[in-house]
């Protein structure tokens, strides 16, 4: 029974250019949310998705950071036009109602150059 | 909008002495998740508590949920140095149904 899982594990990219980060959540979890966290500092919500429908999205910025859950396949987050600033790990969890406990995945850590 | 505040920010004990965090809310809470994040890991589910003045215990570990549902405690009896980690506590933050995580307490141990 796999858990949540995410890639890449790491991932390097300059500025500028784009990063896409993938999360497939346990099996038969519907929701999906998405957290930034920088070194030494708390989780910090960006978005929750339940298939193909984005729930709420008041953390994510306006520019440059999309979210996906599509009916096949697994949820994206994309950032686009890559700043330093956006260095940060990604964290993708599923669970298997809305407010239910979370199973998180291993990680996307985001360096840029 | 709704906040959970938890402290401390830092514990640093000897091994073999006890821990407590804690986390606090302005609203009701429907429930109170924790949450345990290793060095370099990611958070782990821990439990949840529902009911008003719930008590629950895994081991050394003991988590309460308050009377009226607005606050909540981790405690660690006897600390070993594989309880070291960030304790998180999250809650539903009310209608929207996402989770809202307290800042954490990172827990250091002294052999």
């Amino acid at each position: 029974n796999a858990g949540v899982m995410q890639n890449p594990r790491h991932l390097v990219r300059r500025r500028g250019q784009e990063a896409r980060l993938r999360c497939s959540p346990m099996k038969g979890h519907s929701h999906v949310y998405w957290y930034r966290q920088l070194p030494e500092e708390g989780l910090k919500f960006m978005v929750y998705l339940q298939k193909e429908n984005i729930i709420d999205e008041s953390g994510m910025p306006k520019e440059r950071f999309s979210a996906e859950f599509p009916k096949e396949g697994p949820s994206i987050l994309r950032i686009q036009q890559v700043v330093r600033g956006d260095s940060a790990a990604y964290f993708c969890a599923s669970s298997l109602d809305q407010g239910q406990p979370q199973h998180f995945g291993d990680g996307t850590r985001l360096s840029i150059l | 909008g709704q906040q959970v505040m938890q402290i401390p920010q830092y514990q640093h004990v000897q091994e073999g002495e006890d821990f407590t965090t804690y986390c606090n809310s302005s609203t009701t809470l429907s429930n109170i998740q924790w949450y345990k994040q290793r060095p370099g890991g990611h958070p782990v589910f821990l439990i949840q508590l529902v009911k008003s003045g719930e008590v629950k215990k895994q081991k050394r570990l003991t988590f309460q949920f308050g009377e009226a549902k607005k606050n909540s405690s981790l405690h660690i009896t006897a600390t070993q140095t594989t309880d070291v980690g960030t304790y998180f506590c999250a809650a539903p933050y009310s209608s929207a149904s996402k989770i809202i995580f307290g800042s954490g307490t990172r827990l250091s141990i002294r052999p």
